[in-house]
């Protein structure tokens, strides 16, 4: 079936440096992107969004990529702090669904 | 500040047993929903409304139904509690337009059945 997926369970990065975390999705009908941070102990937090018309959106210190031809979706965050460790989940919304389809997570571990 | 408020952040139950779930959001959004989140699954749509009274079912909603009698609270019913019902529970909401996509969640709610 139709399934959003990541890459990577367990990303670990020095504080400072740029942390990159991907998503693959498959649902070529998928025409909204969205990434949530999830700290420990609360629900998942609205990051950054993009629409499929779209190739880059830049945020504070995240950006979000859209590769439509190998439907691929990046999170960069800019000079990773310790407040960044959380999970990373992406999503995709198929055709303005009330169906949001999220991947499995992606555990950023930002070391000191 | 706005937020959705889950009542319980940790439940304890026994299997058989009814269990309700509230979640109560200020935000005056039209949409709610609620979501399971199992390690290594990601989230879950369990149901989801888009009215006062309306529900519609989401992709897991066996063993489960939800009430919606105003409009900042949505609440979800595990009939008869089992132990794969163990779960965090998340409460989300959104505003007209936006469908499922920008979701506001609550902290969640870690229910065990024992």
């Amino acid at each position: 079936g139709e399934s959003v997926g990541l890459h990577l369970p367990t990303l670990s990065v020095q504080e400072g440096d740029n942390s990159i975390i991907n998503c693959a999705y498959s649902n070529s009908a998928s025409d909204y992107f969205i990434w949530y941070k999830q700290e420990s102990g609360k629900g998942p937090q609205f990051i950054i969004d993009i629409r499929s018309n779209m190739d880059k959106r830049q945020g504070q210190r995240v950006t979000v990529l859209l590769n439509k031809t190998v439907k691929h979706l990046s999170l960069q965050i800019a000079a990773t702090q310790p407040g960044d460790s959380a999970v990373y989940f992406c999503a995709e919304n198929p055709g303005g669904s009330y169906k949001l389809i999220f991947g499995s997570g992606t555990r950023l571990l930002v070391r000191p | 500040d706005v937020k959705v408020t889950q009542s319980s952040r940790y439940l304890v139950k026994r299997t058989g047993e009814k269990v309700f779930l509230e979640c109560v959001q200020d935000m005056d959004h039209e949409n709610m929903f609620w979501y399971r989140q199992d390690p290594g699954l990601g989230l879950r749509l369990i149901y989801f409304s888009y009215d006062v009274k309306m529900k519609e079912k989401g992709d897991i909603p066996e063993g489960y139904s939800v009430s919606r009698e105003k409009k900042e609270r949505f609440s979800l019913i595990l009939e008869s509690a089992s132990t794969n019902q163990t779960s965090m529970y998340l409460c989300a909401s959104s505003p007209v337009g936006t469908g499922g996509s920008k979701l506001f969640f609550g902290s969640g709610t870690q229910l065990s059945v024992l």
